[in-house]
């Protein structure tokens, strides 16, 4: 069966620091994949979307690599701040209908 | 442009109920899915629809529905409420069907008691 995982449910780490956020995916062979950011109690947010003929791709201090080699997506935020702090879910269209799959997430938290 | 708006904001119903959620997408997109965020569940897939047509279908059952109208704007139903309906309901409008970026609103915080 389809099956997304993203790496941890929690992240803690130091302002300024790097969080790297990792999404795996099983019996899937998506176009793209897309990361998003959720704050509590709100929609999710589009950030970034990757095509898998793209190895990598920037957005400020966001950087999104995606291997399809390996089935697997890795997420950056460089020189976090506090305001980084939320949700970040990966989401990869199915094989068959394209509709969107979300992972579970990934929480992080950014201590000043 | 005005982002995705969802009425109501919060729901309070009790089990047998039935309840409706209204979702008006983004101007100009014509593909609105929805979609039920729980603890447990994570972020799951009602359905989509696009141009006033069912595209996709997730893995809930028939006490779920939708529709959309010819301004695409959306509603969803859920008949015979049970505890377990409990959840965020987001809605997500998009250019297109299948798969694209999903643009979602603030969703409808549903309790069923």
């Amino acid at each position: 069966s389809q099956k997304i995982e993203q790496n941890s449910e929690a992240l803690n780490i130091q302002e300024g620091k790097t969080a790297t956020l990792t999404c795996n995916y099983t019996n899937y062979s998506p176009a793209y994949l897309q990361w998003y950011r959720q704050d509590p109690g709100r929609g999710p947010v589009f950030l970034l979307l990757i095509r898998e003929n793209e190895k990598e791709k920037r957005k400020e201090r966001l950087k999104v690599t995606f291997d399809t080699t390996l089935k697997q997506s890795l997420f950056h935020i460089t020189a976090s701040q506090p305001a980084d702090s939320a949700t970040y879910l990966c989401a990869l269209p199915a094989s068959n209908d394209y509709k969107l799959s979300f992972g579970a997430g990934t929480t992080v938290t950014v201590r000043a | 442009k005005a982002g995705v708006t969802q009425t109501p904001r919060y729901l309070i119903k009790t089990r047998g109920q039935q309840v409706t959620l209204s979702c008006s997408p983004i101007s100009g997109h014509r593909s609105v899915s929805w979609y039920q965020q729980t603890p447990g569940q994570g972020l799951q897939f009602l359905f989509e629809y696009f141009s006033e047509t069912q595209r996709n279908k997730g893995n809930f059952p028939g006490r779920f529905s939708g529709r959309q109208f010819s301004n695409s704007r959306s509603e969803m139903n859920v008949s015979t409420l049970e505890l377990g309906d409990s959840a965020l309901y987001l809605c997500a409008s998009s250019l297109r069907t299948g798969g694209d970026t999903q643009y979602f609103g603030p969703g409808t915080r549903l309790t069923v008691l």
